[in-house]
């Protein structure tokens, strides 16, 4: 079954605590990405992954870091957290985003983190 | 910031029409507009796509304009699970990968 993981689904935590959010795909997607969801504020992306090695911001990558070092795999890293990022998580992969993109993103079923 | 815009909440009776209207007036000529949605919490869901032309699924109809300024999501006849968070994103151009979502348009459907 075609699917992307996340992991841990909910988790709490103190500041300062580094912590990483795991996201797995079984697609052989070159396309992997980080969202954060907050009431009010819609769906931001954090980071974006266009291929293995390959990562760069979204719109508010501050104080999360990512790696890409296999295809299926792209963990969010927390290397300090604190409150503000206390947030529903979601990743995502896909077939490359470029003209003619069959718009299919496919979407972890989240992760809510609370940082205290 | 997103290049889209949307109505923040719209209702809609049950059995009725949904219309869920998007503005994206910078669209460029080669930049197509998708259409997402999201049920409570879960990640959002593939509904449909377009370029120029009007475009039909099995979940809903989309609309675009001549101008391409702006489209129009069609749900033909809402049901309750139907209400969701409706997104609607264009690519930035370039092909970046930055996909910006926005806010959305929350669709109440009442009985």
């Amino acid at each position: 079954e075609a699917q992307v993981t996340q992991n841990p689904r909910y988790l709490i935590t103190v500041t300062g605590k580094k912590l990483t959010v795991t996201c797995s795909q079984n697609m052989n997607h070159e396309y992997m990405s980080w969202y954060r969801q907050d009431p009010g504020l819609g769906l931001r992306q954090i980071y974006y992954s266009m291929n293995v090695e390959v990562t760069d911001k979204g719109d508010v990558p501050e104080g999360y870091k990512v790696s890409r070092k296999e295809k299926r795999n792209f963990p969010l890293i927390l290397e300090s957290p604190s409150p503000n990022q206390t947030s529903l998580y979601f990743c995502a992969s896909s077939l490359p985003p470029q003209q003619g993109w069959s718009g299919e993103l496919f979407f972890g079923e989240g992760s809510r983190l609370t940082v205290l | 910031d997103a290049k889209t815009t949307q109505p923040t909440s719209m209702d809609c009776a049950e059995g009725r029409a949904a219309n869920l209207p998007c503005n994206h007036s910078t669209i460029s000529g080669n930049e197509y507009v998708y259409w997402y949605r999201q049920i409570h919490s879960q990640g959002p869901q593939y509904i449909i796509h377009g370029l120029k032309n009007n475009e039909t699924n099995e979940m809903a109809s989309l609309i675009i304009t001549e101008d391409r300024k702006s489209s129009t999501l069609i749900l033909p006849h809402a049901t309750l699970r139907d209400t969701a968070v409706y997104y609607c994103i264009d690519l930035r151009s370039g092909n970046t990968g930055k996909l910006i979502f926005g806010q959305g348009t929350t669709l109440q459907v009442k009985p």
